[in-house]
């Protein structure tokens, strides 16, 4: 099935670090979600986008629905060590089904 | 928030035996629900989408016949992987929605680790 470019594909980074991620589609989304999942559990939401252009916190995570609508950005401030995990973003169109992008895997370099 | 239950979260299965995981949506009424299944260190691939009360509609390259889905109430839906081989071994994971996908986000359940011997 389709799927979005996400990167960075893996990310390794010290703890208090700042984290950027990013995703990119081909077509227009009018729906951007971002989850979080750990090893041997689903996917946690993390935020919603319903807008272009829409900036959107949850704690020290803040996303954005691209202008474009092709693309979405998810960025953590002061990383810890709970942070680690794969971060997914998907994106839907109506009420097509929801696509999934390849994954950012997060590790904390001790 | 919406809560999504899945059981079992690991079994392990003898090739040719079948296998029913349920997933429930325990404090909202779900129209809508997804089956996805993940191999390791890759994205979720969506195998079928179920509406209560409705056949389910399967992804391409889903054979309908060995991936059982029934979506009996608003609250619970059932994967039964029928006559199981050991390619069947992955994560399934389910999602629901409560409304118009256009409105609600979906919640996964924590999934299942299916391990054909």
């Amino acid at each position: 099935g389709q799927q979005l470019n996400q990167s960075p594909q893996s990310m390794f980074i010290q703890e208090g670090e700042d984290v950027s991620m990013n995703c990119t589609s081909s077509s227009i989304f009018n729906t951007w979600l971002w989850y979080k999942q750990d090893p041997g559990e689903g996917p946690v939401l993390l935020i919603a986008l319903y807008k272009a252009g829409e900036l959107t916190s949850n704690g020290r995570l803040t996303a954005q629905f691209g202008i474009t609508r092709k693309d979405s950005f998810l960025n953590i401030s002061a990383s810890i060590p709970s942070d680690v995990g794969i971060y997914f973003c998907a994106g839907r169109l109506g009420n097509e089904k929801l696509t999934f992008g390849t994954g950012t895997r997060l590790t904390i370099i001790p | 928030g919406a809560v999504v239950s899945q059981h079992p979260s690991w079994v392990i299965c003898k090739s040719g035996t079948s296998v029913k995981i349920e997933c429930r949506s325990l404090d909202f009424q779900a129209t809508t629900m997804f089956w996805y299944r993940q191999f390791p260190k890759q994205s979720l691939m969506l195998m079928a989408t179920s509406n209560e009360g409705s056949k389910a509609t399967y992804e391409q390259g889903v054979e309908k016949d060995k991936f059982l889905i029934n979506h009996a109430s608003l609250t619970l839906s059932t994967l039964t992987v029928t006559s199981a081989h050991p390619e069947d071994s992955s994560f399934y994971i389910c999602s629901a929605s409560s409304t118009l996908p256009t409105d609600s986000p979906l919640h996964f359940g924590n999934g299942t680790r299916l391990t054909v011997t």
